[in-house]
């Protein structure tokens, strides 16, 4: 199985400030299509998962441009260029390439 | 506007059965993968199986292989999941989801459901 290891853990942030989210993969995750297949999703307090960002870098439809992610291999990042309030919750990365799909353990963000 | 929702949850006791339904709308059902993910009770998510469009590929994570098996009615636009023997280990929130699989289609779990409680306790 791939193993997904994200840091920090959790975050806190001063609103307007750039935030920095980290992920790793045990495997690296380029698929034929020359994408690479990671995931982010956000998980806001008592809501289900929603997804922000998808192979690699493209945001999903509705996603705040204040979102970006980056990366290629084994390495990826999300960042948030100015924290808003409505940002906090639980930040995962996830890899589609191969079942079973993995997640990471999860970055809890919130607002200082 | 995509409407993924779940139910049949519930208490059920160690070694029981539950089947979790997830009704879909507002989009060609068919035509993507559906998911289960899950969350225990204070942790993070995890991939339980998946169903390509027609229903004639599956997959499972390892913990359920033999106990879970899931599938879908294309007519109905429902997504199922039959759990049997089922563990305290499998007490969590499920939600459906969905995904493009075919090729160069790939856009992520674009839209998750509400989710539906399973606990699984004597």
């Amino acid at each position: 199985d791939i193993v997904m290891t994200q840091s920090p853990l959790s975050l806190s942030v001063t609103p307007g400030e750039p935030a920095s989210i980290s992920c790793r993969s045990s495997q690296s995750l380029p698929h034929s299509s020359g994408y690479n297949y990671l995931d982010w999703y956000l998980q806001k307090p008592g809501q289900s998962p929603q997804l922000l960002i998808y192979l690699g870098s493209n945001r999903a439809s509705g996603v705040p441009d204040r979102f970006s992610g980056s990366g290629s291999g084994t390495d990826f990042t999300l960042k948030i260029s100015r924290v808003e309030a409505e940002d906090v919750g639980v930040y995962y990365c996830m890899q589609p390439l191969q079942t079973p799909f993995t997640f990471g353990p999860g970055t809890r963000v919130d607002i200082k | 506007d995509v409407q993924l929702l779940e139910s049949g949850g519930g208490l059920v006791q160690p070694g029981g059965s539950l089947r979790l339904s997830c009704a879909a709308s507002g989009f060609t059902f068919s035509s993507y993968v559906m998911t289960w993910v899950r969350q225990a009770p204070g942790k993070g998510l995890e991939w339980v199986s998946s169903i390509s469009g027609s229903g004639g590929a599956t997959y499972y994570r390892d913990s359920v292989k033999g106990r879970f098996t899931i599938s879908r009615d294309n007519s109905k636009n429902t997504l199922y999941l039959q759990m049997n023997s089922l563990r305290a280990e499998d007490t969590a929130v499920y939600y459906c989801a969905t995904y493009c699989g075919a090729d160069n289609c790939y856009s992520g779990f674009d839209s998750w459901g509400q989710g539906t409680r399973v606990t699984v306790s004597s």
